[in-house]
């Protein structure tokens, strides 16, 4: 079954600095990899996503994400963080359950952001 | 990119009643996913919800618990049958990679 691990909890960064959210993931076959951001009492908004192609994907808010394969890694990254990205982050696997074709998706257990000032 | 609407927003609600969650979506889509996301927790799916067939459920999720409805490709509701304190938890409606706002659920 496809899988993603975040092994951190949290992440602390100041603001200006870069940042990373880290994202590993498990998978049989290509792999069809997401990243999404949760405000408090927000639903669940879609930054980016990596199917095929360059391996450095541009997504929403100035994000972008490394898809690295030897490393099986997918980490979020920003060049220069802000205190409103202070935010759950969570990353997410396409999930193509054989015999069905059915793409839910499979996601990690989230990381905390924090931008202090 | 998909706009999906969701009602009720939240709920608070009894132990042992129910609650129907209506999902709306601005374009015509043959899947549609219900996930839950506990307090603290990540997202678990619960079913996914094609037109015209029975919802396929997760293991760990049924059907007595969680019927869902798709009546036409751009609706699905999903009820929370016999609520226990254990529901209290926000209920997305999916398209695609798109998110529904949520209903934010909480049982007494």
């Amino acid at each position: 079954a496809q899988s993603v691990a975040q092994p951190e909890d949290q992440v602390n960064v100041a603001e200006g600095n870069p940042l990373t959210v880290k994202c590993t993931y498990s998978v049989s076959g290509n792999p069809y990899l997401f990243w999404y951001v949760q405000y408090p009492n927000r639903g669940l908004q879609f930054l980016l996503k990596y199917i095929t192609g360059d391996n450095l994907v541009k997504g929403s808010y100035g994000f972008e994400a490394e898809f690295n394969k030897s490393q099986t890694s997918f980490h979020l990254k920003k060049p220069s963080a802000l205190v409103s990205d202070s935010a759950l982050y969570f990353c997410a696997v396409r999930d193509r359950s054989l015999g069905t074709g059915f793409q839910k998706l499979v996601f990690g257990t989230g990381t905390r952001l924090l931008v202090s000032p | 990119s998909a706009v999906i609407s969701q009602k009720p927003s939240r709920d608070i609600c009894q132990r042992g009643t129910s609650l129907t969650i209506q999902c709306q979506v601005d374009s015509q889509v043959t899947m549609m996913f219900w996930y839950r996301q506990q307090p603290g927790q990540s997202l678990t799916l619960i079913a996914t919800a094609n037109q015209g067939s029975e919802a396929t459920y997760e293991s760990g999720f049924v059907i007595d618990k969680f019927p869902i409805s798709r009546p036409n490709l751009t609706f699905s509701t999903l009820t929370v049958s016999n609520m226990s304190p254990e529901d209290s938890s926000i209920y997305l409606c999916s398209v695609d990679r798109y998110f529904g706002p949520g209903t934010r659920l909480l049982v007494l």
